[in-house]
């Protein structure tokens, strides 16, 4: 059966501070998906990361993958409020990924002033 | 403007009483799917299609029916209804070639009474 796990779950952190949140799988995938769900609303996809090594940056959000420890990681730097939201990582079923995606279950994020 | 639309957003039923939930695409997406979130659960596919006619069952296909009409299309059925089915519905899509980057719909909130 596939598993990703997701560490922390939950996470409150102070604005300004850097933090890292984990993602294991136990597939042999090559590709991870993260997406951000804020309260109350729908999934976007924020990263897509295609092979092992690959690093993806936007803003204070880094992603990279680790397809060898089977470990990807979202990284936050210097924190902001904005960024307060649930992050999901995400891998194919299968190979090819024809048969859609298996979540985690979540890192809940809130940023405090 | 490219989205994935569902609907009903919010919907209060009985236990028993069947209900359709639509999803409707305008990308011209192969692969189509539906997901559920539960509070602790993440995520969890139900049903997916790649192309016209073509389903399969995803993690938690028990008690939902779906079809494949059209393209543009994919109903989630519920023809009976229980409280077990009160949730968080998804409805999302993609292309098949390439990385499974999936455009999710608003969801659709159902509370089984």
């Amino acid at each position: 059966e596939l598993k990703v796990e997701q560490n922390p779950l939950f996470l409150s952190m102070q604005e300004g501070k850097n933090y890292t949140i984990y993602c294991n799988y136990s597939t042999t995938s090559d590709r991870l998906y993260w997406y951000r769900q804020d309260p109350g609303k729908s999934l976007e996809s924020l990263f897509v990361l295609l092979s092992n090594g690959a690093v993806k940056q936007e803003g204070r959000l880094m992603a990279s993958l680790d397809t060898k420890a089977r470990l990807s990681t979202l990284h936050i730097t210097a924190a902001v409020h904005d960024l307060s939201a649930t992050y999901f990582c995400a891998v194919d079923r299968t190979g090819g990924g024809a048969d859609g995606l298996t979540f985690g279950k979540g890192t809940h994020l809130i940023i405090q002033p | 403007e490219a989205q994935v639309t569902q609907n009903p957003r919010y919907l209060i039923t009985v236990t028993g009483k069947k209900l359709t939930v639509t999803c409707s695409q305008n990308m011209n997406h192969e692969y189509m799917s539906w997901y559920r979130q539960d509070p602790g659960l993440g995520l969890r596919q139900i049903y997916y299609s790649m192309n016209v006619e073509v389903t399969d069952k995803g993690d938690v296909p028990e008690g939902y029916k779906v079809s494949r009409k059209e393209k543009r299309n994919f109903p989630l059925i519920l023809e009976s209804p229980s409280p077990n089915q009160t949730s968080l519905y998804f409805c999302a899509s993609s292309y098949l070639s390439g990385a499974n980057v999936l455009t999710f719909g608003a969801g659709s909130r159902l509370t089984v009474l």
